[in-house]
């Protein structure tokens, strides 16, 4: 199993609809994951932190499931310029840092 | 205020040069990352440095590729007889500590011919 998994898209949504990501992780004890969003040609920004209890900002959700060893991002109400690629990050220890491959989501108008 | 910067912003190499990627972070951020990002893949974590000291290099691909931060700010990233597999976007990312939120940089396109 890789480290951190996402399914690579595209995902095709028309704009208002409500589009879900998953991202599953081998390592048991990852402390820290993170959401981070990647334009074209640009570089990744964050997006969110993932909690354990989960957390909301604005339109967006992301929640942890330790049990499962995944993470989710919920967008709400979707715009064109949610069009991006979401990369899932987890984070073993202090100083260890993995990126999945990332999720195309393109927001049809 | 200042974000991160690397420079230079595109590289083109011929096959066995030597090159070197700099890397300015924010100001006081003590955390410093190298990742390689292939066309169409996340990033992948090449070496993280915490002030001068270089805590994890096990990203590094070959002993070709070498890092560092020797006053804790600036970092250069070399890559000595480049080969074609080495082109990729080269992202530096600075944090105040840890993984916490990271800032990247816009990247250092290398192509190596």
């Amino acid at each position: 199993r890789k480290e951190v998994e996402q399914d690579p898209g595209p995902f095709n949504v028309p704009e208002g609809a409500t589009v879900a990501f998953n991202c599953t992780y081998s390592n048991s004890a990852s402390q820290s994951f993170f959401w981070y969003r990647q334009d074209c040609r640009k570089e990744p920004k964050l997006l969110m932190s993932v909690y354990s209890s989960g957390n909301e900002d604005g339109r967006f959700t992301a929640q942890l499931n330790r049990a499962s060893q995944y993470i989710s991002l919920l967008i709400r109400d979707s715009k064109l310029s949610d069009s991006a690629t979401y990369l899932c990050v987890v984070s073993p220890w202090d100083d260890k840092i993995i990126f999945g491959k990332g999720t195309r989501l393109h927001i049809l108008p | 205020g200042a974000g991160v910067s690397q420079s230079p912003r595109y590289k083109v190499a011929k096959r066995g040069q030597d090159v070197a990627l700099r890397c300015d972070p924010i100001s006081g951020h003590v955390s410093l990352f190298w990742y390689q990002q292939a066309l169409g893949q996340g990033p992948e974590f090449l070496t993280y440095f915490q002030n001068e000291a270089q805590l994890d290099k096990s990203g590094l691909p070959s002993d070709r590729f070498f890092a560092e931060r020797p006053e804790g700010s600036v970092s250069t990233l070399k890559i000595q007889r480049t080969q074609q597999e080495d082109s990729a976007v080269y992202l530096c990312a600075s944090s105040p500590s840890g993984v916490n939120e990271q800032f990247f940089g816009p990247g250092t396109r290398l192509t190596v011919l």
